[in-house]
């Protein structure tokens, strides 16, 4: 019964690094969603992955910001080239059946 | 389109007295409303939600909220605040149709001894 995992929890980058943020699931949830959070402010939809089906990536904020779920299991959110306004916590969460998201812990991410 | 105004970005109450964090919606669908909370470095946590059943929902720790269509509001409430109480707390409407979901930029609880 473990929730939501997210890795690294912390990731300090300089401008211009690639860097690859991970989420695990919730075994057997078939959708997956990434936010972005800036600080002070509310979760922001960035995309949504059915089984390994991308649906949605309208809150994707630059062509720099790409995700896959291969396998329709674990995530990955990948940022090219970060820029400093990159900085910011990032959020995964699947859904259950009875349609309510949980949410991992989250990978904060310094662009320095 | 659905948004959500979150009216307080602070809220202060001491320990042991009420809790009133309020919420507006709008949406053009029935929606769905959440209330998450969330700890220092932590992740959010689902405190309750409603999905078109009873109009007061309860939820974990002693909160609950009601849904008001006429006003369209959420608030969430809580008889006596808890030391632990103290989060950051998100108001989220979802649009089911397209799992849409969008939050409002928080309310901050601080609870005083």
């Amino acid at each position: 019964g473990a929730g939501v995992s997210q890795s690294p929890r912390y990731k300090v980058a300089k401008r211009g690094q690639d860097v690859a943020l991970r989420c695990d699931p919730i075994s057997g949830h078939v959708s997956l969603f990434w936010y972005q959070q800036a600080l002070g402010q509310g979760p922001e939809f960035l995309t949504y992955f059915q089984n390994e089906a991308q649906l949605d990536k309208s809150g994707l904020p630059s062509d720099r910001f790409f995700a896959e779920r291969p396998e329709g299991s674990v995530s990955t959110l990948k940022i090219q080239r970060t820029q400093q306004e990159d900085s910011a916590v990032y959020l995964c969460a699947s859904k259950s059946p009875q349609e309510t998201q949980y949410f991992g812990p989250g990978t904060r991410l310094l662009v320095l | 389109a659905q948004s959500v105004t979150q009216l307080d970005s602070h809220v202060s109450v001491s320990e042991g007295t009420p809790v009133l964090l309020r919420c507006n919606y709008s949406s053009s669908y029935s929606p769905s409303l959440f209330w998450y909370v969330q700890h220092p470095n932590k992740g959010l946590q689902l405190l309750l939600k409603y999905t078109s059943a009873a109009t007061l929902v309860k939820g974990i720790n002693g909160f609950e909220a009601e849904f008001k269509k006429s006003e369209t509001s959420f608030h969430l409430t809580k008889p006596s605040a808890h030391m632990s109480d103290a989060a950051e707390y998100f108001c989220v409407v979802s649009d089911h149709r397209n799992n849409d979901m969008r939050f409002g930029a928080g309310t901050r609880l601080t609870v005083k001894p």
